[in-house]
């Protein structure tokens, strides 16, 4: 059984403040690893991709991705209130085409 | 920015009824694909469809469940004879190529009565 773990949280920062969101997967074949950002009644948005072992950086976002402990993360620097929705972590096998998702982490981030 | 769109936004359905969930994934997108969210679960897989043929499903995409790209642009779910445990939102996604980002469409969500 392949699984995706996340906290569910909620997770709560203060605005401006560093958010650490974690993910570890199960499966070892896993080759590709993105974040998604779900708002309330809405659809997952691709915030990052990451393939290869160690950090990405696009903007306010880090993804950290270490295959041999199978542990991706999600840095958002300065968050915003407007970041407060639930992230999800989703892992994509070589060769296989569908995503599995984690139940994803809800975070908070307060004015 | 290319998106993906789907339609309708939201249907209600009768026991038993065929439903027709509508997508229209981004135009040079090769792979598209089919999930489903249960209000307070995971998203989880359902199908995906590359070169006009179904290239892998889960155990949730049963005989009820029929996809179809009937033109260069569309891209269906068909549900059979729906089911109360259907009732869900239903998310069309579609990516370039293999193992690239899938990108999502803003759901349909489906009530099953």
């Amino acid at each position: 059984q392949k699984e995706v773990e996340q906290n569910s949280g909620p997770l709560s920062v203060p605005e401006g403040a560093i958010a650490s969101l974690n993910c570890t997967y199960s499966d070892r074949v896993s080759q590709s690893f993105f974040w998604y950002r779900q708002y309330s009644g809405k659809s997952p948005e691709l915030i990052m991709s990451i393939y290869s072992n160690g950090d990405k950086e696009d903007g306010r976002f880090t993804a950290q991705l270490n295959k041999a402990s199978q542990y991706v993360s999600l840095l958002i620097r300065d968050s915003q209130p407007s970041d407060s929705a639930t992230y999800l972590c989703a892992v994509m096998g070589t060769g296989f085409q569908k995503l599995v998702f984690g139940t994803g982490t809800r975070l908070l981030v307060s004015p | 920015e290319p998106e993906v769109t789907q339609t309708p936004s939201h249907q209600v359905t009768q026991m038993g009824q065929e439903v027709i969930l509508r997508c229209v994934p981004i135009s040079n997108h090769l792979y598209f694909y089919w999930y489903r969210q249960i209000l307070g679960q995971k998203v989880e897989f359902l199908v995906s469809f590359y070169n006009n043929e179904i290239s892998e499903k889960s155990e949730i995409f049963d005989d009820q469940f029929s996809v179809e790209r009937p033109d260069g642009s569309n891209f269906t779910l068909k549900i059979r004879s729906t089911k109360l445990e259907d009732s869900a939102m239903y998310f069309c996604a579609s990516a370039e190529d293999l193992d690239n980002e899938q990108f999502f469409g803003p759901g349909t969500r489906l009530t099953v009565l």
